[in-house]
């Protein structure tokens, strides 16, 4: 059973531009959960979502960022219009209901 | 809201020496789980060993092991017999059981000297 996969590993933007992180969850896994940790910081709850539904979006910036889990394919991450401040490691886990699993992040850099 | 606290931005411990990683946390709730990842350099995040509160027995996993003090909020890692590669930064994280969202502390920074 593969691990939780991210993708792209690492991301270069430049300012303005749309980011997209991909997870694809542990096969049977229906709940996801993004976290974005910034420079020396610990993980920061962002969204859980489960298939076609946003369960909790209370650690989502109100603009710029949007997240989707759909019936087919991967959750998506989407943020809009980048900025320095969005550059960090996003993390992606998934669960089947209990424990969390992480994925191996995906770095964002803004230049 | 509940807050995880961890007050040692960094330690060290020798070889196959005992380390004690500290953590806090506030919380209005009898009902959650504790839970301590270790994140290595290759940023994978690693669940070391999970508490869930209303049990007393503190859990154990091999050479890790939690001295959970309820009353305290306290949960601490207890790491035996330190081998090189848990070097590493290990967070604290904390989670409602009416929630699934978990809550990190800042973590600590773990070297392990030869």
């Amino acid at each position: 059973n593969a691990g939780v996969m991210q993708n792209p590993r690492h991301l270069v933007r430049r300012r303005g531009q749309e980011a997209r992180l991909r997870c694809s969850p542990m096969k049977g896994h229906s709940h996801v959960y993004w976290y974005r940790q910034l420079p020396e910081e610990g993980l920061k709850f962002m969204v859980y979502l489960q298939k076609e539904n946003i369960i909790d979006e209370s650690g989502m910036p109100k603009e710029r960022f949007s997240a989707e889990f759909p019936k087919e394919g991967p959750s998506i991450l989407r943020i809009q219009q980048v900025v320095r401040g969005d550059s960090a490691a996003y993390f992606c886990a998934s669960s089947p209901g209990d424990e969390q699993f992480f994925g191996p992040g995906t770095r964002l850099t803004v230049l | 809201a509940q807050t995880v606290t961890q007050s040692q931005p960094e330690m060290s411990v020798q070889e196959a020496e005992t380390v004690t990683l500290s953590c806090t946390y506030d919380t209005s709730e009898s009902d959650y789980y504790l839970f301590w990842y270790k994140q290595p350099p290759s940023r994978q995040m690693i669940l070391v060993i999970r508490q869930e509160a209303y049990k007393q027995q503190n859990a154990t996993e091999n050479r890790f092991s939690v001295n959970f003090q309820k009353a305290a909020k306290s949960f601490s890692l207890k790491i035996s017999d330190s081998q090189l590669g848990d070097a590493a930064m290990y967070f604290c994280a904390y989670r409602s059981r009416d929630t699934d969202k978990l809550i990190f502390g800042t973590g600590t920074r773990l070297q392990v000297f030869p």
